[in-house]
């Protein structure tokens, strides 16, 4: 079974600090990686794809990159907002697209 | 935007009950899946079909468990019977054969 780690588990930060969260995973053989957020209660919101020829992907204030070789993957959030706070998730994509996910950072914007 | 549909949105049932989700993916989304989440923990893959066709489910409970795609496109899983540890949030996701996976609203199920 592949595994995906991500750490940290939780994080509570002020609002307006930039921010990493770090995603781990044991085989390289990747198809893509892709991050969501999720509020509580609530279903997955995609936030970033990476495919496997790519280094990172930008929207807005995040920012993702992928280091295959590595097994690291990590998304980068610039001047954090309450309106951040929320789970991430990451999930890696190996042979007809099956996605694994890690556990997720809970993430507390604190006003 | 085209999104996922998944009804109900919350579902209460007693033990021993049976119980069944539906997913309607994306259009054109050949890819569909369905996926486990547990309070605090990442989604678990349950069953995944190409079109009609499953190509994993080797972590579906088919004692208890069950998942069909008839015509390729909406889906619904079943759960006969329901157990307490059957409690969790159930996600229906589609995708393209290669590329981003979208997820519905999800289905959180209590079983009493």
């Amino acid at each position: 079974k592949q595994e995906v780690t991500q750490i940290p588990a939780a994080l509570s930060v002020p609002e307006g600090e930039n921010l990493v969260l770090n995603c781990s995973f044991t085989d390289s053989a990747i198809y893509n990686l892709q991050w969501f957020r999720q509020d509580p209660g609530k279903g997955l919101t995609s936030l970033l794809l990476i495919q496997s020829s790519q280094r990172e992907q930008t929207s807005g204030r995040l920012n993702a990159s992928l280091d295959k070789s590595s097994g690291r993957s990590t998304l980068y959030i610039a001047a954090s907002q309450p309106g951040d706070s929320a789970t991430y998730l990451c999930a890696v994509a190996y042979n007809f697209n099956k996605f694994y996910f890690g556990s997720g950072t809970k993430l507390n914007v604190k006003p | 935007e085209a999104e996922v549909a998944q009804s109900p949105r919350y579902k209460i049932t007693e033990k021993s009950q049976a119980v069944a989700f539906w997913c309607d993916p994306i259009s054109g989304h050949a890819t569909l899946y369905w996926y486990r989440q547990i309070l605090g923990q990442g989604p678990e893959l349950l069953v995944q079909f190409q079109d009609e066709s499953v190509v994993d489910d080797s972590q579906l409970p088919k004692d208890r468990f069950s998942a069909e795609r008839l015509k390729g496109v909406d889906s619904t899983l079943k759960i006969q019977p329901a157990e307490l540890g059957d409690s969790a949030m159930y996600l229906c996701a589609s995708s393209l054969l290669t590329g981003e996976a979208f997820f519905g609203q999800g289905t959180r199920l209590t079983v009493v």
